[in-house]
């Protein structure tokens, strides 16, 4: 089983609503949460990243981890065609210097 | 470009060859990670670099791999006896140095196909 997982999707949704994207994972040593986002093609880049339990939010963007339940998720509100992309899902010990992602969850935005 | 620059983009090779990988980083970072991507999973760990050391080769899959950064900024990973398993995206990526989590920049990526 892998330390992390994540739905592989796809996810279609119309422009305009509200995405929420999850993973969990199995190692309650993992202290830092990060979502990347992967246009086709591309390399990954960094959408947002929470230490430990909590939210955090960035414009469209809200990030959530609950430690106790070993989840994570990102919500993204008014949808863009824009925001059609692969979302990954990463978690990493403190000190290991090695990211552990999730599969990945392509979504598309339809106009 | 500033970001990190990956060659070749693309890499055709028959099995058995072997095959390098270059990675020239963000200037100034001192830390030099490589990642493996397979067709539709998340990267996945081989290497990482804290100056011209490789301080984690862990996540190398066989003796098959090997990474160097011999003066401490563009890296190569090779790969002897290629097999088809090996086809995938190689990624690199760098940061300023040591982090606390933190982002990876990331290039885009060496996609090696094993005929």
């Amino acid at each position: 089983q892998k330390e992390v997982e994540q739905d592989p999707g796809p996810l279609s949704v119309p422009e305009g609503a509200i995405v929420s994207l999850n993973c969990t994972y199995s190692n309650s040593a993992f202290q830092y949460f990060m979502w990347y986002r992967q246009y086709s093609r591309k390399g990954p880049e960094l959408l947002m990243y929470t230490y430990s339990s909590g939210n955090k939010e960035d414009g469209r963007f809200t990030a959530q981890v609950d430690k106790s339940s070993k989840y994570i998720s990102l919500f993204i509100r008014d949808s863009q065609p824009s925001d059609s992309a692969t979302y990954l899902c990463a978690t990493e010990t403190q000190g290991a210097q090695k990211l552990v992602f999730g599969q990945g969850t392509r979504l598309t935005i339809n106009p | 470009g500033a970001g990190v620059s990956q060659t070749p983009s693309n890499k055709v090779t028959e099995k058995g060859k072997y095959v390098e990988l270059r990675c020239d980083p963000i200037s100034g970072h001192t830390a030099l990670y490589w990642y493996r991507q397979s067709l539709g999973q998340g990267p996945e760990f081989l290497i990482y670099f804290q100056g011209t050391g490789a301080a984690d080769d862990s996540g190398l899959p066989n003796d098959r791999f090997f990474a160097v950064r011999p003066e401490g900024s563009v890296s190569t990973l090779k790969i002897q006896r290629t097999e088809r398993g090996d086809s995938a995206v190689y990624l690199c990526a760098s940061t300023p140095g040591g982090r606390l989590g933190g982002e990876l920049f990331f290039g885009e990526g060496s996609r090696l196909t094993v005929l």
